[in-house]
């Protein structure tokens, strides 16, 4: 079974740039999760959505960071403009929704804001 | 708030060994989730445990064990006769399931950095 699937595995990119990512969750689940992971910070949640609906956005950073959902096969993270303050790991997660079933990560995508 | 506290930043231990990964959280709510990720040097996230509040119960899955003790707030993680595939970043992570009905956000500790010598 295919596993989360993000892309680009890996993204540079000069500051002030728009960056993309994307995300297909595990068919059949219900949850997706954004993720950020840096050595200051750690892993924060950044978005989470339920049935492609937002249901805490309360870690995204800002108004620069915008995540969609237009169907359960697909989500995307957007950061427009781009800052070097902004270099992390970013993982997607799916799961399904209901009991606290575990959440099954993607590879990651490394995000390099020069 | 919830919060997982993992203070072992960093654990070397020789292969063979066991060793102790230490996880303690923090949570107002009676119903909840705590879990184990592992994250190898080539960076996924690899689910390994998942247990509830209700359910104190010791699990081993192999070389694995897991002690959970609620009147510590403890969900130990132990590696019995480390091997040199366990080197990683392995992180705790607490859900809150009564308080925060309908939103399943993970919280996760700092991780520990277990290095096993061959």
């Amino acid at each position: 079974d295919a596993g989360v699937i993000q892309s680009p595995r890996h993204e540079v990119t000069e500051m002030g740039q728009e960056v993309t990512l994307r995300c297909k969750p595990i068919s059949g689940h219900n949850s997706l999760f954004w993720y950020r992971q840096t050595m200051m910070r750690g892993l924060e949640l950044l978005i989470y959505f339920n049935n492609n609906v937002p249901i805490d956005d309360s870690g995204m950073p800002e108004d620069r960071f915008s995540a969609k959902m237009p169907n359960a096969s697909f989500s995307t993270l957007k950061i427009q403009p781009s800052e070097p303050r902004d270099s992390a790991v970013y993982f997607c997660a799916s799961s399904i929704y209901r009991g606290h079933q575990p959440q099954h990560f993607g590879d990651g995508t490394r995000l390099s804001i020069l | 708030a919830q919060k997982v506290t993992q203070a072992q930043t960093e654990i070397s231990v020789v292969e063979k060994e066991d060793v102790t990964l230490d996880c303690v959280y923090e949570t107002r709510d009676t119903t909840y989730y705590l879990f184990w990720y592992k994250q190898p040097p080539s960076g996924e996230l690899v689910f390994l445990i998942r247990r509830n509040s209700f359910d104190e119960q010791n699990e081993i899955s192999g070389r694995y064990s897991w002690n959970f003790q609620k009147s510590t707030s403890s969900f130990n993680f132990t590696i019995t006769a480390s091997q040199v595939v366990d080197s990683a970043v392995y992180f705790c992570a607490l859900s809150e399931a009564g308080l925060n009905f309908g939103n399943e956000k993970l919280t996760f500790g700092t991780g520990t950095r277990l290095t096993i010598i061959p």
